[in-house]
Formats: structure tokens, sequence, C-alpha cells
């Protein structure tokens, strides 16, 4: 079975700062990795994914994630963050067995600072 | 591209009530569905998933069960709710690209 780990629950950031949250996982089959945005009383949204090919991959808003299989982890990044990023993120992993199964990571609250 | 409807949007019961909560997908067939939970505090958590009509897979022992009864049909009930259920729940669909689209989510609040 797949496992998603998101390794801070809250990362308070200044604004313009650069940001990194950290995603691990483990699974025995190959794998889908995708970051979701919940922003304040909202759905969430796709931020990035990774099927196949290049590990690093670009997203919306300027946040980019790189999939590293020998640590089995995709970090999302954003050079300069600002207010406006204030939100909840998740790290979700896919996996093929018979049928797509999507699980989430417990989410990382990122609040940025004026 | 798929549609998903999610109802009631929220909703308050007592303790011992029963629930349903239903979720309908337009725009797909065969579709992956899911049920989610995000408790106040807390993370998604998977509930249910299903790949098929009646192909019902739990995720963690709980309170709730989950029905498909048609390809674009699921349905998440419990026959006597508890405080901890409270939460917000997703229901969610597969993709292209494998992308998981949300609906728009039943808050419950049990009393």
């Amino acid at each position: 079975a797949q496992s998603v780990t998101q390794l801070d629950s809250q990362v308070p950031v200044f604004e313009e700062a650069p940001v990194e949250l950290r995603c691990n996982y483990s699974s025995s089959v190959s794998v889908y990795l995708f970051w979701y945005v919940q922003y304040p009383n909202q759905g969430l949204q796709l931020l990035l994914k990774y099927l196949s090919g290049s590990t690093l991959v670009k997203g919306i808003n300027g946040f980019e994630a790189e999939f590293n299989k020998s640590q089995t982890s995709f970090h999302l990044r954003k050079p300069s963050v600002h207010i406006s990023d204030t939100a909840e993120y998740f790290c979700a992993v896919s996996t093929y067995t018979g049928g797509f199964k999507t699980i989430f990571g417990a989410g990382t609250r990122l609040f940025v600072k004026a | 591209s798929q549609t998903i409807h999610q109802w009631p949007a929220t909703l308050v019961q007592p303790v011992g009530s029963p629930l349903s909560l239903e979720c309908t997908v337009e725009g797909t067939s065969n579709p992956n569905l899911y049920w989610y939970r995000q408790a106040a505090g807390r993370g998604l958590q998977l509930l249910f998933y299903s790949v098929g009509i009646g192909q019902i897979s739990s995720e963690v022992p709980q309170n709730l069960s989950a029905s498909r009864p048609q390809d674009r049909q699921f349905i998440l009930s419990s026959k006597k709710l508890l405080l901890s259920d409270s939460g917000f729940y997703l229901c969610a669909v597969d993709g292209a690209g494998n992308t998981i689209y949300f609906g728009e989510g039943s808050w419950l609040t049990v009393v």
C-alpha cells in the first residue's frame, strides 16, 4: 500500500522569501504525484502533477516541484511567495492497481507574513 | 470535462441519526470515485474508493459505509452518526491525466 508524508504541518514565511514544502511517499508500484492547494473557504485546486518525463514540473502561480525517485520525494518550491499564497497544500500519490487510487498527505499550512 | 454534484451542502444531525450524502458525476463513464473526509485541523483522509458499480474499497475502519448503485452515483451513509463523524466530506472523480477533481463538499456537524 502507498503512503504520503508531508513533513511540516505548518510553514510560516515572510513575503518574497523562498519556500519549500516537503513531501515523501512510499509505494511498491509506480506512482503519479500531485500537489493541490486549498485557499481559505475554497475547494481544492490542482497546482501541478508529475506523470512521466522530466522530473522537474512547473505549475500555476509560480510553483514547481521535483520528483526524486531515489529519495521518494516530491517537494514543492516557490522562489518568492506572496501573501496570496497563504493556503493549505496537499501532496497526493496515485497508483494503479486494477483502478487508480489516490492518497493525500495530511497537508501543510503555508502562512505568508508581510 | 467532468461535473460533480454533491449534496446536501451542509447538514446538522443529532448523534445516533442516519446519514446519506449523495454524489453524482456527469461527463464521464465508468469513473473511479472517491469519498474523502477533511476533519477540522486535519488533512484529507480517503474513506472509500470505487472502480465500478457495486465495487467499494474501504480504507479505514469506521462508522460509515458507501454504495455505488449506478455508474455515476456514489453514496456515503451511516446508520448511527457519532460526534467524531463531523467534518467536511468530499466526493471526487479521476479525470484526464489521472488528475482528481472534487465536488463542492458537504459540511456535516453532528451534535
